[in-house]
């Protein structure tokens, strides 16, 4: 257990609809970073937020957005789904500069 | 740019046999270096990291890696693979902004 918790584990949805991931990182962990995985595309950086505020952005589409709130839990959200959105996404969480530990994701299925 | 090659997709050995994962890395400075695991289904478990210092790395689960800045290598290695061994394994190479690039992973295969 990695001390990285995410929820929901699983979500179905149909293409059109919006849906939110949420993550809680370590605690003391300040950074917390999204990454997809799929099978075509492997593990894709998405984003990264320090302590509230974005820092880095990777592969995120226009329709995906984050945020990290005061309490450090980040959400991601993903709107006008695609089937191609279907994937497996990961939640990390680091104390700046460090290795990353990871949750164990959310595998979203979008119908 | 940065990246991190893992040349084999998949790879298989016997159980008890030797292994190693190779790993090659592009990255203009000192770069600070991860393995992971990813059993089916989980998320990603850190086996290892170099950050500086002795090139030879011990992890967890009995693997180590070996740092060789003259090839631009971090390959992980196990004297003797038990079948729970057989997962994904990822190399990675963190840079700026704390950003972590993984490679394409090595599917590992473990034969009774």
């Amino acid at each position: 257990d990695s001390g990285v918790t995410q929820t929901p584990k699983h979500l179905i949805t149909a293409t059109g609809q919006r849906v939110t991931l949420r993550c809680s990182p370590r605690s003391g962990d300040l950074s917390v970073y999204w990454y997809q995985q799929s099978l075509d595309q492997g593990l894709q950086f998405l984003i990264h937020y320090y302590n509230g505020e974005e820092r880095a952005k990777g592969n995120i589409l226009e329709r995906f957005s984050a945020q990290q709130f005061p309490d450090l839990h980040s959400e991601l959200n993903l709107s006008s789904l695609e089937l191609g959105d279907s994937a497996l996404y990961f939640c990390a969480s680091s104390i700046a500069g460090t290795e990353q530990f990871f949750g164990p994701g959310t595998r979203l299925t979008v119908l | 740019a940065q990246s991190v090659t893992q040349p084999d997709i998949h790879i298989t050995v016997s159980e008890g046999a030797s292994l190693e994962l190779r790993c090659n890395y592009s990255y203009g400075a000192t770069p600070y270096l991860f393995w992971y695991v990813q059993s089916p289904g989980q998320g990603l478990q850190l086996l290892l990291k170099y950050f500086s210092g002795d090139t030879l790395v011990q992890g967890i689960k009995g693997f180590e890696a070996e740092f060789k800045r003259s090839q631009s290598s971090f390959n992980l290695r196990k004297p003797s693979v038990h079948w729970s061994d057989a997962a994904e394994y990822f190399c990675a190479v963190g840079v700026l902004n704390d950003k972590i690039i993984f490679g394409k992973g090595t599917r590992l295969h473990i034969l009774p």
